[in-house]
């Protein structure tokens, strides 16, 4: 079963907007991850959040960590084209080193020039 | 440094036939893990190996799938037989902190 839960499902702005993509989940978690997947390729890891931080950046990116409403947010700011990808949050709950994610379905951004 | 390698990238294949799948890992990566992605959603892990030893494989469909990692390094994941539901992309990625590195993927199309 999948933890995570993005919403919307479906996103699209222009060039230059801001974009935020919401996760929820429904247990406890060690930390939540962002990740990134272009049309037809891999997944890239944008951001990780222990369960212990609120916020974090990096570069354009700011994710938030709400455990008490298990909820994270993903703003990416100042939008671009080659930002259109699929977005996934992870969470880790499984404790110890074994490091096991659970994927959300993702949120498809599409930026438009 | 070289990222995770997939092999093949596409596959065609008809219902009760049998498919295989290889990935090498980033080296040096003591984690590896086999995902299934079906269309439209996120990736479901299928197994999880430390090294040579399965970690966690309790959503690996054991009459049909199958995967090793004999020597801790590369690893095979197999579907025998097909069935038209396990048309999907499957993912490799390896780890050696938390963070996961996946590879591109194999696209099964199972007709």
């Amino acid at each position: 079963s999948q933890q995570g839960e993005e919403d919307p499902q479906a996103l699209s702005i222009q060039e230059g907007e801001n974009a935020t993509m919401n996760c929820s989940y429904k247990t406890s978690i060690n930390n939540l991850q962002w990740y990134r997947q272009n049309s037809g390729r891999g997944l890239v890891h944008l951001i990780l959040i222990r369960s212990n931080e609120r916020e974090k950046h990096s570069g354009r990116l700011r994710v938030t960590l709400d455990t008490s409403k298990k909820s994270s947010s993903l703003l990416i700011t100042a939008s671009r084209a080659a930002d259109t990808a699929s977005y996934f949050c992870a969470t880790d709950g499984s404790g110890g080193s074994n490091y096991k994610l659970t994927f959300g379905k993702g949120t498809l951004l599409t930026v438009n020039p | 440094e070289a990222g995770v390698a997939q092999s093949p990238r596409y596959k065609i294949i008809e219902k009760r036939q049998s498919v295989a799948f290889w990935c090498n890992p980033i080296s040096g990566h003591a984690t590896l893990y086999w995902y299934q992605q079906i269309l439209g959603q996120g990736p479901k892990l299928l197994i999880q190996f430390q090294n040579n030893g399965v970690v966690d494989d309790s959503q690996l469909p054991k009459d049909r799938f199958s995967a090793e990692r004999l020597k801790g390094v590369d690893s095979t994941l197999k579907i025998q037989p097909a069935k038209l539901e396990d048309s999907a992309v499957y993912l490799c990625a390896s780890s050696l902190y938390g963070e996961q590195y996946f590879g591109p993927g194999t696209r099964l199309t199972v007709t």
